[in-house]
């Protein structure tokens, strides 16, 4: 079956790094990843698409990549803020289809 | 533009109950989707619909229904509930031709 493996432990960092969260998936490649932000109490909320073809994506501080050979995705945010604080979640797609598998998700604790 | 709107906000239910959601997507959004998300196993797919119809079922049990209107609001249905039905129940909604989903913040219910 398709699934997503997410670190469910807590990923604790300072102020100002860089936060880099890890997804892998099992099984053949998916037409795109996705990565959602969750708050406590709230959907999840869209962030970055990144397909199968592409080896990496920016948008603002955020960055994800798509290795195929690993079956990873890469999911960082530079210059971390307490308010980036949240759990991420990653997906996975195929076209044409709404149906995402998602993992777990990894909480991100930023510290001042 | 009006985000997705899910009532109930919140849910008391008991077991053997049934009970129904309502979803309203962004204007214009003619896919609505359903997950259910527990801490254990994260979101899982529920069920997709698109134009009153649906395109796509997770695997759930058949007490799991929906439904979508010409509007494009959606409901759905769980019958007899069970403990193991308390989660966060989210609906997403999509435009045609994009893969992103926008949810909405949830009806969290439970079942004593």
């Amino acid at each position: 079956s398709q699934k997503i493996e997410q670190n469910s432990e807590a990923l604790n960092i300072q102020e100002g790094k860089t936060a880099t969260l890890t997804c892998n998936y099992t099984n053949y490649s998916p037409a795109y990843l996705q990565w959602y932000r969750q708050d406590p109490g709230r959907g999840p909320v869209f962030l970055l698409l990144i397909r199968e073809n592409e080896k990496e994506k920016r948008k603002e501080r955020l960055k994800v990549t798509f290795d195929t050979t690993l079956k990873q995705s890469l999911f960082h945010i530079t210059a971390s803020q307490p308010a980036d604080s949240a759990t991420y979640l990653c997906a996975r797609g195929n076209t044409g289809f709404q149906k995402l598998v998602f993992g777990t998700g990894t909480r991100l604790l930023v510290s001042p | 533009k009006a985000g997705v709107t899910q009532t109930p906000r919140y849910l008391i239910k008991t077991r053997g109950q049934q009970v129904t959601l309502s979803c309203s997507p962004i204007s214009g959004h003619r896919s609505v989707s359903w997950y259910q998300q527990t801490p254990g196993q994260g979101l899982q797919f529920l069920f997709e619909y698109f134009s009153e119809t649906q395109r796509n079922k997770g695997n759930f049990p058949g007490r799991f229904s929906g439904r979508q209107f010409s509007n494009s609001r959606s409901e759905m249905n769980v019958s007899t509930l069970e403990l193991g039905d308390s989660a966060l129940y989210l609906c997403a909604s999509s435009p045609s031709s994009s893969e992103k989903l926008f949810f909405g913040s949830g009806t969290q219910l439970s079942v004593l």
